[in-house]
């Protein structure tokens, strides 16, 4: 089966960063995607890692260590608007290629000014 | 814009009756889309594959019967609620994914539905 763990809260302070993490196991893995969702919204695609290391698209940045089942996202420069819950995703081959997500268990993150 | 679309956006119903919620894909055919559930503070959790043409695959303890899914074109893809109860209610989202977009996945702008 699929696994994936992220803390549930996570508060920090705007301006700052803040680093997310997301342990997972799973029986195929094609990627970690990284979404944020606000709330009553859609999630909303942030980042995909297939290979390890480190993914940069502007304040957003993820990281991926598939020896360690292990990745993380991080966000710089917080803003208010960042607070939301934010959801790893595993990438699996168990139907119909690799659009199947199976999501982590999500974290909420709230910004303090 | 979005790339897709989800309707109704909420939906209100009584329990026993059956609501449709739509997922169309816009400008591009989406020969699979994926369906998801969340609850309440809780995480997505996939409830069937809808496959164009053909049957849908659903997961373990998603009842079929239940969730009717209809995947009769290339951009629209139907999720049935039948028989709806209270426990029902939830947030439904679709997701498919753009060809030559680098496998990224879209999402709907989802569903909620209240049953009364």
């Amino acid at each position: 089966g699929q696994s994936l763990e992220q803390p549930s809260e996570v508060t920090a302070v705007e301006g700052a960063i803040v680093q997310i993490n997301c342990t997972y196991q799973t029986s195929g893995f094609y990627g970690l995607s990284w979404y944020q969702q606000h709330d009553g919204g859609a999630p909303t695609f942030l980042s995909y890692n297939a290979l390890d290391g480190l993914e940069e698209t502007g304040r957003f940045s993820s990281f991926l260590s598939r020896s360690d089942s292990y990745g993380y996202l991080l966000l710089q420069e917080l803003q208010m608007k960042d607070s939301a819950s934010y959801f790893c995703a595993v990438r699996d081959e168990s139907n119909f290629g690799n659009e199947k997500l199976t999501f982590g268990t999500g974290t909420r993150l709230t910004i303090i000014p | 814009g979005a790339v897709v679309s989800q309707h109704p956006s909420w939906v209100i119903c009584k329990s026993g009756t059956s609501v449709k919620i739509e997922c169309r894909s816009l400008d591009f055919q989406a020969t699979t889309m994926f369906w998801y559930r969340q609850f309440p503070k809780q995480s997505l959790m996939l409830m069937a594959t809808s496959n164009e043409g053909s049957k849908a695959t659903y997961e373990q303890g998603v009842e079929k019967d239940k969730f009717l899914i209809n995947h009769a074109s290339l951009t629209l893809s139907t999720l049935t609620v039948t028989s709806a109860h209270p426990e029902d209610s939830s947030f439904y989202i679709c997701s498919a994914t753009v060809p030559g977009s680098r496998n990224t996945i879209y999402f709907g702008e989802g569903s909620w539905l209240t049953v009364v």
